[in-house]
């Protein structure tokens, strides 16, 4: 089963309006880190944003904000007044802490969306 | 700030030869990682390293080998390359704590032929 799920390979939005893109993830654990990351077409992976699972307040940066839904396993971006810089590649990615062994630091990436702004 | 710096940036291989990609960061980061990016598969970990001396497989690790002998290096060496290697490499580095996110060099294009 997949840990991160990214339903909607494609998104197409109009320039100054929000788009939210999903992510759904899958673990037992208690404490868990989720990241958005963008990747235009340059190529580099950028740091977007981050939420811990015992955050009790959605992330905010500027532009970008996470709607973490716990219960539902579920971390949407959401991306207000869209710009044509926005048009990229964007990925969830989660941080496990266990406990019972192994790494605490791997990063499982979904597939990804592409998000076009149009004009 | 140098962050993390990958060599080479593109790479062509004939099947069969081997290859080092090379991974250096200076941000004293105790973790390290190499991913591959193909198209639709998103980022696929291949070997991670949680200090010096520490290296351990992800979820690709067949034809790759790591080493991490210093805290700075994290080279990625292709034993006997084939075509289905072909991809974008992408080395990362992160500290130990939780929220920190991961820094990632600006990737590798390899071609086997």
């Amino acid at each position: 089963a997949q840990k991160i799920t990214q339903t909607q390979p494609g998104m197409f939005v109009q320039e100054k309006e929000a788009v939210t893109l999903d992510c759904t993830y899958d673990t037992s654990d208690q404490s868990y880190g989720l990241f958005w990351y963008k990747q235009p077409s340059s190529g580099e992976m950028i740091f977007l944003i981050y939420q811990g699972s015992y955050d009790e307040q959605n992330a905010t940066e500027g532009r970008y904000s996470l709607n973490f839904q716990k219960a539902r396993k579920s971390a949407n971006l959401v991306i207000s007044a869209s710009q044509l810089g926005d048009s990229a590649m964007y990925f969830c990615a989660m941080r496990e802490v266990s406990y019972s062994g192994g790494s605490n630091y791997k990063l499982t990436f979904g597939k990804g969306t592409l998000l076009t702004v149009n004009p | 700030n140098a962050g993390v710096t990958q060599t080479p940036k593109f790479q062509v291989l004939k099947t069969g030869q081997s290859m080092t990609l090379q991974c250096a960061q200076d941000m004293n980061h105790e973790y390290m990682s190499w991913y591959r990016q193909d198209p639709g598969m998103g980022l696929r970990l291949i070997h991670y390293s949680v200090g010096a001396g520490i290296t351990d497989q992800g979820e690709v690790p067949n034809g790759y080998n790591v080493s991490r002998s210093t805290t700075e290096d994290f080279p990625l060496r292709l034993l006997s390359a084939a075509p289905s290697q072909t991809s974008v490499y992408f080395c990362a580095s992160s500290n130990g704590f939780l929220g920190q996110p991961q820094h990632f060099g600006d990737g590798t294009r390899l071609s086997i032929l």
